[in-house]
């Protein structure tokens, strides 16, 4: 079974531009949810989206959006890019039921500029 | 609001040995504690779950234990190799219908040969 894929891998943007950034979850798995990591705070939670709505927000500026389609894969967005957006953007998808165990993808390393 | 510390974090050990992480949670309110293990740039693998009614998890040379009431987990690594080199890192699940997982800062690790 293929796991969670991430597009694209690697992007670098200037200030004030937006970014659009790609998840597919793993087959069958219908929960994506979305994390920064950077290296002063962490890998921190973003939101969750479950059957196409968002289930739950992390602490994180309007700036910060996403949505799922149908066959579950996500988009997440941020517009008004500042400098300290730049992170590691990981994508992790679970059934949401049974264990919950999440599995995640190799991330997109945003580099703003 | 849940906070989760993990010590040490950083360790430096020689090839054989066994050693044990440790990760602490302010909120024993969890619905599961999840190991992961992250190597330089890249997202994260799923090593071990715990739910939060058992005890301990087991996979290969690794074990995983959790006791709830105190607040702690702990991740012992037996005979260890170079290739077990990375970041470990533990996230719990709190309960209810979040699916949000609140990380530790993570155990940098370095076995030498």
């Amino acid at each position: 079974k293929a796991g969670v894929t991430q597009t694209p891998r690697y992007l670098i943007k200037t200030r004030g531009q937006q970014v659009t950034l790609s998840c597919s979850p793993i087959s069958g798995h219908r929960s994506v949810s979305w994390y920064q990591q950077t290296p002063g705070q962490g890998l921190q939670f973003l939101f969750e989206y479950f059957s196409e709505t968002q289930r739950n927000k992390g602490n994180f500026p309007g700036r910060f959006s996403g949505r799922q389609f149908s066959n579950s894969r996500s988009e997440m967005n941020v517009s008004t890019l500042e400098l300290g957006d730049s992170a590691l953007y990981l994508c992790a998808s679970s059934l949401r039921q049974d264990t919950y165990e999440q599995y995640f993808g190799p991330g997109t390393r945003l580099t703003v500029t | 609001k849940q906070e989760v510390t993990q010590i040490p974090a950083a360790l430096s050990v020689p090839e054989g040995e066994n050693l044990v992480l440790n990760c602490s949670f302010t909120d024993s309110a969890i619905y599961n504690l999840q190991w992961f293990r992250q190597d330089p740039g890249k997202g994260l693998t799923s090593l071990l779950l715990i739910q939060s009614s058992q005890r301990e998890q087991t996979s290969g040379r690794l074990n995983a234990s959790l006791d709830k009431s105190s607040g702690r987990s702990t991740l012992y690594i037996a005979a260890s190799q170079p290739g077990d080199s990375a970041t470990y890192l533990c996230a719990v699940r709190g309960g209810g219908a979040t699916n949000k997982l609140i990380f530790g800062t993570g155990t940098l690790l370095a076995v030498q040969p």
